[in-house]
């Protein structure tokens, strides 16, 4: 079975300071993992994904993510927020294989203060 | 190109109404997957199709909700006999193909059902 564990359900910075939204998973397969952003009255964004290859993960928008395997965490970091990235962030698991759907944490607001 | 479209964007039914939740996938993908969004929660997942095929429903709440897509590319979520728990956002997704990879899933922008 699969599940993820996002820490803190808001998050607040100032704008230009560094964005840090935590994420980890629990997997008894190689984990494929995805963060996506969420804007009010909006479907989701993919920001980025893990899939095995590289441990650091650069995304849209500036953000990026790194998989520790031993950590098991896949944590989103931004280096200078923006008031534009104000929004839900939703972090994903999937085993890869076909059919098989996405395993959601409960996702964090992260706010961005002038 | 279009992404994944959803209509309506916004449903109000009074209880016990039966209502059908519309999701028009991007062109050519051959998954397509319902999600339910509570307040405040991620998505859940419901039910998943390749091509016409139901291959998972086992997200599906209860026997009320009921999912189609027969000619492999539109496709409709019923919800029979509203009830106030079905307060949600829908999500529709869609992908390429599958296979054993981490294609990724595109979103539509939901349809908000309100059981009132």
């Amino acid at each position: 079975a699969q599940s993820v564990t996002q820490l803190g359900s808001h998050v607040s910075v100032s704008e230009g300071a560094l964005v840090l939204l935590r994420c980890n998973y629990s997997s008894s397969v190689p984990p494929y993992l995805f963060w996506y952003v969420q804007y009010p009255n909006q479907g989701l964004q993919l920001l980025l994904k893990y899939t095995s290859a590289a441990t650091l993960v650069k995304g849209i928008n500036g953000f990026e993510a790194e998989f520790k395997k031993s950590e098991t965490s896949f944590h989103l970091t931004k280096p200078s927020a923006h008031m534009s990235d104000a929004a839900e962030y939703f972090c994903a698991v999937s085993d890869g294989q076909a059919g098989t759907a996405l395993i959601f944490g409960k996702g964090t607001t992260l706010s961005v203060s002038s | 190109g279009a992404g994944v479209s959803q209509s309506p964007r916004y449903k109000v039914a009074k209880r016990g109404q039966d209502v059908a939740l519309r999701c028009d996938p991007i062109s050519g993908h051959v998954s397509l997957f319902w999600y339910q969004q509570a307040l405040g929660q991620g998505p859940e997942f419901l039910t998943y199709f390749q091509n016409e095929a139901q291959l998972d429903k086992s997200g599906l709440p209860s026997d009320r909700f009921f999912a189609e897509r027969p000619e492999g590319s539109v496709s409709t979520l019923k919800i029979q006999r509203t009830q106030q728990e079905d307060s949600a956002v829908y999500l529709c997704a869609s992908r390429l193909e599958s296979g054993r990879r981490p294609y990724e899933q595109y979103f539509g922008p939901g349809t908000r059902l309100t059981v009132t």
